[in-house]
Parts: structure tokens; C-alpha cells; sequence
């Protein structure tokens, strides 16, 4: 699976955008970005997914570069709660493994 | 509630005393993972099972033993305990068709003196 490469930590302020990159430059065609958060020493939780297209949800959205080399989160209103350790994920759809790596470490201050 | 349970939370043992830890997930998923956190190590694979009666090594499987009798639970069983599996432990569930989503339990905190 493709390796990436996250900053090891980012500042926000609350209220403010936040947007967290990602380098996958050796992603291959059918594998996946993967973002997931982790609160504290919380259980990880899903945000968003995608393969070529950006997405956008409730939570979030990821913007994938044409190349797919990189990929961007973004939190559009940050708040004190979006606090938390966030991953970066490439992987193929039902490969088993998923290497979750060291993540960055978002700091939303007021 | 959907949810993944974990049993214990927070457990201190001594070397060799054998432990299981248990894994129960409600929402009928046919995966189920075991992972293992460490400082500066991230996230790292044990175990992980694709349904019933399957499974298979993920990355750090030495020392551990899984089993997947009931589709709902997936305990870990750690034979003969030493100091170096001390560590988070996180069990997580997804739907076969929902490769992306894993949903996570709230971790347990093994530590083995």
C-alpha cells in the first residue's frame, strides 16, 4: 500500500477553516484516501473517502489533487472539539490492512 | 446503539498470567480488526477476521490468538502476557460492502509488569 506523508502538527483557530494535507505520491489507481480522526486516546473515527473525485460530507470535505499524488481535508468551521490526531489513510477497497501511521495533530485554539 | 464494546477498559496483569479480551460489535458486520497502539508507533494490525471462522494475521500477530466463532464477537487472547504488550488496544468492525467505514470500540488499556 501507498505510504503518506502528513505534518506532524497544525493550529487552527476556532471558527477558522482548517486544512490538513496529505502527500500519497505513489498512490496506485484503485487504492483509496482514507481520513480518520482520533480524539484524545479515543477509538479512531471515520470522516470521509475518496478515489479521483472530491467529496464532501457532513463533517468535511477532501479535495484530491488531478495527479492523486496529495489530498486535502478540510474542516470549513473548526471548532475546540475538532481537537484531535487526524490520519491519512491509502489503501485498496477489502484489503484488510489499513495503515493508520502518525497522523497530525490538530490544535483548534479559541 | 450501534456500537463496539470492549472488555475490560483498563487492566493490569503480571507476566505469563493468561487474559482474553473481549470484542463484541451490534451492528452485524462481517469484518472485525484488532489493533494495538504505541507511542510513536501508531495504529498497528494484530488480527483481523473477514466472517465467521476466518482469519488472519495483520501486522504484529506474535503473542496473540484470535477467534471468530459468533459473528458478533471477536476476542483477543493474549496466552502468556509479557511486558512488551503493554499497550492501547482497539477493536474495530466494518461492513464488507463498506470498506472505508470502520467503526472503532473505545480501547482498552493493557498493562503487563
Amino acid at each position: 500500500d501507498a505510504k503518506t506523508t502528513q505534518p506532524t502538527s497544525m493550529d487552527c483557530a476556532e471558527g477558522r477553516a482548517a486544512n490538513l494535507p496529505c502527500n500519497h505520491s505513489t498512490i496506485s489507481g484503485n487504492e483509496y484516501v482514507y481520513w480518520y480522526r482520533q480524539i484524545h486516546s479515543q477509538g479512531p473515527q471515520y470522516i470521509i473517502h475518496g478515489l479521483k473525485n472530491n467529496e464532501t460530507n457532513e463533517m468535511a470535505s477532501l479535495i484530491i489533487t488531478e495527479d492523486r499524488k496529495s489530498s486535502t481535508l478540510i474542516l470549513p468551521h473548526a471548532t475546540l472539539r475538532d481537537t484531535a490526531v487526524y490520519y491519512c489513510i491509502v489503501s485498496r477497497p477489502n484489503f484488510n490492512k489499513f495503515y493508520f501511521g502518525s497522523g497530525t495533530k490538530l490544535n483548534v485554539k479559541p | 446503539e450501534a456500537q463496539v464494546t470492549q472488555n475490560p477498559r483498563y487492566l493490569i496483569t503480571v507476566t505469563g498470567k493468561k487474559l482474553t479480551v473481549t470484542c463484541s460489535q451490534n451492528m452485524n458486520h462481517e469484518y472485525m480488526s484488532w489493533y494495538r497502539q504505541d507511542p510513536g508507533l501508531g495504529l498497528r494490525q494484530i488480527y483481523y477476521s473477514m466472517n465467521v471462522e476466518v482469519t488472519d494475521k495483520g501486522d504484529v500477530p506474535e503473542g496473540y490468538k484470535v477467534s471468530r466463532k459468533e459473528k458478533r464477537n471477536f476476542p483477543l487472547i493474549l496466552e502468556s502476557p509479557s511486558p512488551n504488550q503493554t499497550s492501547l488496544y482497539f477493536c474495530a468492525s466494518h461492513r464488507s460492502d463498506q470498506h472505508y467505514e470502520q467503526y472503532f470500540g473505545p480501547g482498552t488499556r493493557l498493562t503487563v509488569t
